[in-house]
């Protein structure tokens, strides 16, 4: 079946520093989401990616969707406390449903 | 912003025991899904659901579990016998009709079985 893994699986970041968490399919994918889930929270969207190679910002935060569309990252530059979360990716292929990796968890020390 | 509301948010059974978990979409959306996530772990897919009937399933959702939208509003997960195992936090979400359409998640039912 469909398996989306990302890595790290946790990251401890200073305050300031930059992080980066990587999601890779087994498959190639019709188009990739990312999500942000809070402590307690649930997850909640963040952007998402069609196009091969394409990068989209949002402030601090970078995505890219790789050339053959397997393959995704999502950069955050001079992180902040209020970064702290786990980042899944979640992948569709054409379907309806997405396969959310395996999740990165952010800390974040002030 | 529009939401999905899941009730009751926490939900204790014994182990055998039939569970139904609630989930009201947003109106205008056509796509349903229920996800789960063990404690510390990844949301996994479920079930999706559109036009009435059951779209995708995962290989978690077995005879075990069934979905229904009984009503224009409702959207529910029935469990019926469960397992020590299916102790997580369910999520149900649902989206629009187009394919970029995002998934909304409501606040979730945690979900403890004895």
């Amino acid at each position: 079946g469909q398996q989306v893994m990302q890595i790290p699986q946790y990251q401890h970041v200073q305050e300031g520093e930059d992080f980066t968490t990587y999601c890779n399919s087994s498959t190639t994918l019709s188009n990739i989401q990312w999500y942000k889930q809070r402590p307690g929270g649930h997850p909640v969207f963040l952007i998402q990616l069609v196009k091969s190679g394409e990068v989209k910002k949002q402030k601090r935060l970078t995505f890219q969707f790789g050339e053959a569309k397997k393959n995704s990252s999502l950069h955050i530059t001079a992180t902040q406390t209020t970064d702290v979360g786990t980042y899944f990716c979640a992948g569709s292929k054409w379907g309806n449903q997405f396969y959310f990796g395996t999740g990165t968890s952010l800390t974040v020390i002030p | 912003e529009p939401e999905v509301t899941q009730t009751p948010s926490h939900q204790v059974t014994q182990m055998g025991q039939e569970v139904i978990l609630r989930c009201v979409p947003i109106s205008n959306h056509l796509y349903f899904y229920w996800y789960r996530q063990i404690l510390g772990q990844k949301v996994e897919f479920l079930v999706s659901f559109y036009n009435n009937e059951i779209s995708e399933k995962s290989e978690i959702f077995d005879d075990q579990f069934s979905v229904e939208r009984p009503d224009g509003s409702n959207f529910t997960l029935k469990i019926r016998s469960t397992k020590l195992e299916d102790s997580a936090m369910y999520f149900c979400a649902s989206r629009g009709a187009a394919s970029n359409e995002k998934l909304f998640f409501g606040s979730g039912t945690q979900l403890s079985v004895l």
